[in-house]
């Protein structure tokens, strides 16, 4: 049973590009969180997505944008990129019914460098 | 204030030692922490979780909350070089759908 699959793992663009992330969740599982994880700091939440939309979203501009698929896979797409954007990425899933300690899954992350 | 503090460390413990982590919180609604073990160019992965106020423990690990102080802490006994890594606080948002708040983190380093 595959884990929660991302790709690509590494990545470099410059500044004023876009890229487009990508995870599979876990098998069983509907709901898609995404994550940035600056160097030295804690993951922050960037929006969640359930049924093919966005449930709930962080603090994050509009340049961030994503989709999930009928399977469940999703996108995390950023526009207009900036030196800021450097970060591990990192993709969460979670069953149907909500998660418990135990059923919230991460991804190995994309790591994204722009230059 | 941030919602989930964290000592960043660096926490270090010769090796048989026992680590302690500490990590507050602000939203006093929160019903959900968890502890993730972090290493250098890896994802989180989890270690512990606990709902309950008092003490939860598995095998070396031992987390303690204390809802009425918004207090989560993790013990590890016996530390080993291995747990050498950075261990991260997070709390399930009350109001969001499985949204976890993350502190900055707590490196932890252990000396043979």
């Amino acid at each position: 049973d595959a884990g929660v699959t991302q790709s690509p793992t590494h990545l470099i663009k410059t500044r004023g590009q876009q890229v487009t992330l990508r995870c599979s969740p876990k098998s069983g599982h509907d709901t898609v969180s995404w994550y940035q994880q600056a160097l030295g700091q804690g993951p922050q939440f960037i929006f969640q997505y359930y049924e093919e939309e966005e449930r709930q979203r962080g603090n994050f501009p509009d340049r961030f944008s994503g989709h999930q698929f009928p399977n469940y896979s999703s996108e995390l797409n950023v526009n207009a990129l900036l030196l800021g954007d450097s970060a591990l990425y990192l993709c969460a899933s979670s069953p149907p019914g909500g998660a418990s300690g135990n059923t919230i899954y991460f991804g190995e992350g994309s790591w994204l460098t722009v230059v | 204030q941030k919602e989930v503090e964290q000592n960043s460390g660096p926490l270090s413990v010769p090796e048989g030692a026992i680590a302690s982590l500490n990590c507050t919180y602000s939203d006093r609604g929160s019903q959900s922490f968890f502890w993730y073990r972090q290493y250098s160019g890896k994802s989180p992965e989890l270690i512990m979780f606990i709902y309950s106020n008092g003490d939860k423990e598995d095998g070396r690990f031992t987390a303690q909350l204390n809802k009425a102080s918004q207090y989560v802490s993790l013990l590890i006994r016996d530390s080993q070089p291995s747990d050498s890594a950075t261990y991260l606080c997070a709390v399930a948002s009350p109001r969001g759908f499985q949204k976890l708040v993350f502190g900055t983190g707590t490196r932890l380093l252990v000396s043979p």
